[in-house]
């Protein structure tokens, strides 16, 4: 368990509304990560974070903006939210695991529904 | 750019079958290569990993092995279980910022 938290779990929003995810870890991570997840598409990036206000854009990132202020928070920002981001969104952070270096753990998601 | 192609499913399978999820990318350079999984309800785990060719990842009886010759990492096991129901994620890391590039997932379904 890498102690992540994603809030909220669901979200059900209005188009053109703005909304905010929260990750939450507890465990000092450097880099952590956002990621939506579509049906036929797996996970793409959105945004991701290697440090406190050190962001940068992934595959999909128009539409999001994200802000890191502690180490651990990392929050993504729909800024006027669309129905084309109906989606999955997964936080992950990075820690050296049982694995090796590189491996990436995820939170549980959060379900967001934009009408 | 990177890229991570896997077999569309679903696949089904009878409980104790042999089950071949395959795997195959594109990336410049030497990328980690991982498998996750994706319980009903639930965020992704990882299953196994490998980082460099001919490596052979394995956990809870998956393996998988880094083919860098025919670019593959693909999935077995030897008897599946109704427990393994689940999606199966192949994914990629090839950059400093660890980021993962995937593919599309493939759903199981094991029946009794």
């Amino acid at each position: 368990d890498a102690g992540i938290t994603q809030s909220p779990r669901h979200k059900v929003t209005e188009t053109g509304t703005p909304v905010t995810l929260r990750c939450h870890q507890t465990e000092n991570h450097r880099y952590m990560y956002w990621y939506r997840q579509d049906p036929g598409h797996g996970l793409r990036l959105i945004h991701y974070s290697y440090g406190v206000k050190d962001t940068d854009k992934g595959e999909v990132s128009d539409g999001y903006s994200v802000s890191r202020s502690k180490t651990e928070d990392f929050l993504l920002t729909l800024e006027s939210a669309t129905s084309s981001q109906t989606s999955v969104y997964f936080c992950a952070i990075s820690e050296v695991g049982d694995f090796g270096t590189d491996t990436q753990y995820f939170g549980p998601g959060t379900r967001l529904t934009v009408l | 750019g990177d890229s991570v192609t896997q077999m569309e499913g679903p696949v089904t399978l009878s409980e104790e079958a042999f089950l071949t999820i395959n795997c195959t990318y594109t990336a410049t350079g030497y990328p980690s290569l991982f498998w996750y999984v994706q319980y009903p309800g639930e965020g992704l785990q990882l299953l196994l990993k490998a980082t460099k060719a001919d490596d052979k990842g394995s956990n809870k009886g998956f393996e998988a092995t880094y083919r860098k010759e025919t670019t593959s990492f693909h999935l077995e096991k030897g008897s599946v279980q109704v427990s393994d129901s689940a999606v199966y994620f192949c994914a990629l890391s090839n950059n400093a910022g660890n980021m993962l590039t995937f593919g599309g997932g493939t759903r199981l379904m094991v029946k009794p």
